[in-house]
């Protein structure tokens, strides 16, 4: 059974803290995500990566960076946590070419982050 | 610019009646549609795609949707809701330009009275 699994369910951090978000998927595919999901603004997309170690902004990057040293693996990081990052984290996982939107992308259950 | 667009922030149906949640979207071209399920604690699941062809996709758990290009819809319907359909519905297409990026909608919030 296809599985993206993500480090932790919920998280509380102060202000100015560094933070690491993980996400692991099991399928072998190419392509990995990180949105985030606020009420009333659906989800939005903050990097994605296509292969190891290479990565595209998405649509609201300012504030977030990411590593992928592995295939299975895809990290988010806050390099200096602020309020406004409050909200809830989900990883996807895609398969097939890097640039097409025709295959299902299999989301995580995501990490509701605090930031006080 | 593209975007997506679902009127409904909450609906509430009784169980057993038909479902209808909206979307809307702008796009130039034949757009790839997706609608998305979140249930509580969960993350989201594919419902149903739509690239291209026959204009009504049927999709899991008994759902359907529409495209009507002259009214850049992408309705999701379902003849009968059951409790367990309660949960946030998420319409999506993919962005221009093969970028491999999807553009979600706000999000619509199933509420199912028994």
């Amino acid at each position: 059974d296809v599985k993206v699994t993500q480090s932790s369910r919920y998280l509380v951090k102060r202000t100015g803290e560094k933070v690491f978000l993980e996400c692991v998927q099991d399928m072998d595919h190419e392509n990995m995500f990180w949105y985030r999901q606020d009420p009333g603004l659906g989800l939005r997309l903050i990097y994605f990566s296509y292969d190891v170690k290479m990565k595209e902004k998405g649509d609201i990057p300012e504030g977030y960076s990411v590593s992928r040293e592995k295939k299975e693996r895809f990290s988010l990081i806050l390099e200096s946590a602020s309020t406004n990052q409050t909200s809830m984290y989900l990883c996807a996982s895609r398969d097939g070419l890097a640039f097409s939107s025709y295959n299902e992308q299999f989301f995580g259950p995501g990490t509701r982050l605090t930031v006080l | 610019a593209q975007s997506v667009t679902q009127p409904d922030i909450h609906i509430t149906v009784s169980e057993g009646a038909s479902l209808e949640l909206r979307c809307n979207y702008s796009y130039g071209a034949t757009p790839y549609l997706f609608w998305y399920v979140q249930s509580p604690g969960q993350g989201l699941q594919l419902l149903l795609k739509y690239f291209s062809g026959d204009t009504l996709v049927q999709g899991i758990k008994g759902f359907e949707a529409e495209f009507k290009r002259s009214q850049s819809s992408f309705n999701l319907r379902k003849p009968s809701v059951h409790w367990s359909d309660a949960a946030e519905y998420f319409c999506a297409v993919a962005a221009s330009g093969n970028t491999g990026k999807l553009i979600f909608g706000q999000g619509t919030t199933l509420q199912v009275k028994p």
